[in-house]
This record gives structure tokens, sequence and C-alpha cells, in this order.
């Protein structure tokens, strides 16, 4: 079973653009992480925020978290064509991490 | 070189064959995972296990199985009850419940 669910399913923007993605979830949690994957290869950790965390960056990357709304959005700023991948949430569920969906994003040159 | 290692990257099968996929981390880490990846798609839950000898089954263990009888080693078999089984697999370990997950680089297994 699914929890998170990503929007948009794919993105397609030019260098340079600033590109957000956002991921919905069902139930409480202690912490949202977001995962990044290029094509053909494994799954590589980005960013992890806490649940009493509203705001956490990374570098060029920007992650908000609402608990009241079960939502979080990854906010890729200055985007480069080498971050064309699937991004995908993942919140803690009881012994295991619970995907979602994930975002196609295509960053044109 | 600390990490998690799949083999084979490419992996193809004949009906009716069951097949292992190897999966091994150097991380010491206690959990580890099967995921199956479908073109497009997102990650759907095979096996994970917690610790040595047991596991449980995710979300789709139907058609797998699954050993952990060393920490650093936690093998698939796709048996041929498996309906579907083209697709890519992905093995990941995590070191407490809420840390990041470390995903190994896949196997690609191919029915003909």
């Amino acid at each position: 079973s699914q929890q998170g669910e990503e929007d948009p399913q794919a993105l397609s923007i030019q260098e340079g653009e600033n590109a957000t993605m956002n991921c919905s979830y069902k139930t409480s949690i202690n912490n949202l992480q977001w995962y990044r994957q290029n094509s053909g290869r494994g799954l590589v950790h980005l960013i992890l925020i806490r649940s009493n965390e509203r705001e956490k960056h990374s570098g060029r990357l920007r992650v908000t978290l609402d608990t009241s709304k079960k939502s979080s959005s990854l906010l890729i700023t200055a985007s480069r064509a080498a971050d064309t991948a699937s991004y995908f949430c993942a919140t803690d569920g009881p012994d295991k991490l619970i995907f979602g969906t994930g975002t196609r994003l295509q960053v044109f040159p | 070189d600390g990490g998690i290692t799949q083999s084979p990257k490419y992996l193809f099968r004949k009906e009716g064959q069951n097949v292992t996929l190897s999966c091994e981390q150097n991380l010491n880490h206690d959990a580890m995972y099967w995921y199956r990846q479908d073109p497009g798609q997102g990650l759907r839950l095979i096996y994970y296990s917690q610790i040595v000898n047991d596991f449980q089954k995710g979300d789709i263990a139907e058609g797998y199985s699954v050993s952990r009888e060393k920490k650093e080693s936690f093998p698939l078999t796709v048996t041929s009850a498996q309906k579907n089984p083209t697709a890519f697999y992905l093995c990941a370990s995590i070191a407490g419940l809420g840390d990041t997950q470390y995903f190994g680089p896949g196997t690609r297994l191919t029915v003909l």
C-alpha cells in the first residue's frame, strides 16, 4: 500500500527554472524523506525532515512540511539538466518506509 | 568503501525457472528490504527483514521467497509462481527505523 502521492506525475522545465513537486500522505508521521532516482539506478537519499520541522534546506533543495495538511513539497532552485530524474517522497511506517508514486522531472538545456 | 551491492545487473530467465537475486551490504545495518519497480511506477515492497533469521512479507510477496542467514546478505528468489516477474528489483538497507534508506544499484530481470 502506498501512502505518499506525488504531484505532478511529470514535470518539464528549462534549465535555470525552479521545480516544485508535492507529496501528500494519509497518516501521522515522525519524518518524511525525499529520494532521487536516475533512470535505471537505485534511489539516493536527498533530505529528511522531521514532523516538528517546517522547512529544511540542502544546497539548491528546499523542503517544506505541513503536518496539518499532511503534505510536503520539494523545491529545486536554478535547475540543471543533471537534475533530470524521478523524485520520491517516503514516510515512516511502523517498520518500513512507505514510498509515493514519484514525480518524473525533465530539465531541458 | 561501504554500500550495497546487487548482482547481477541484468538477468534473463526462461518461463518456469526460479532465479535468485543477490543483495549484500557492508553497512552493518540490521534491516534490509526488497522492492519491485515497474516502468514509470513507484516502489512496491516485496519482503523485508529487520534482523537475522527473521523476515516479513511486504505488499506483493506472492511468488517470491527470501532468506536472511547472515546480517550482510538478503537474497531474493523469484519463483515460477510469480506470474509477471519482468521488472527492476531494488534492495535497500537501513540502520534504524526512521533513518535514511540506502539502495543498491538494482537488478533488471527479464523473463523470455
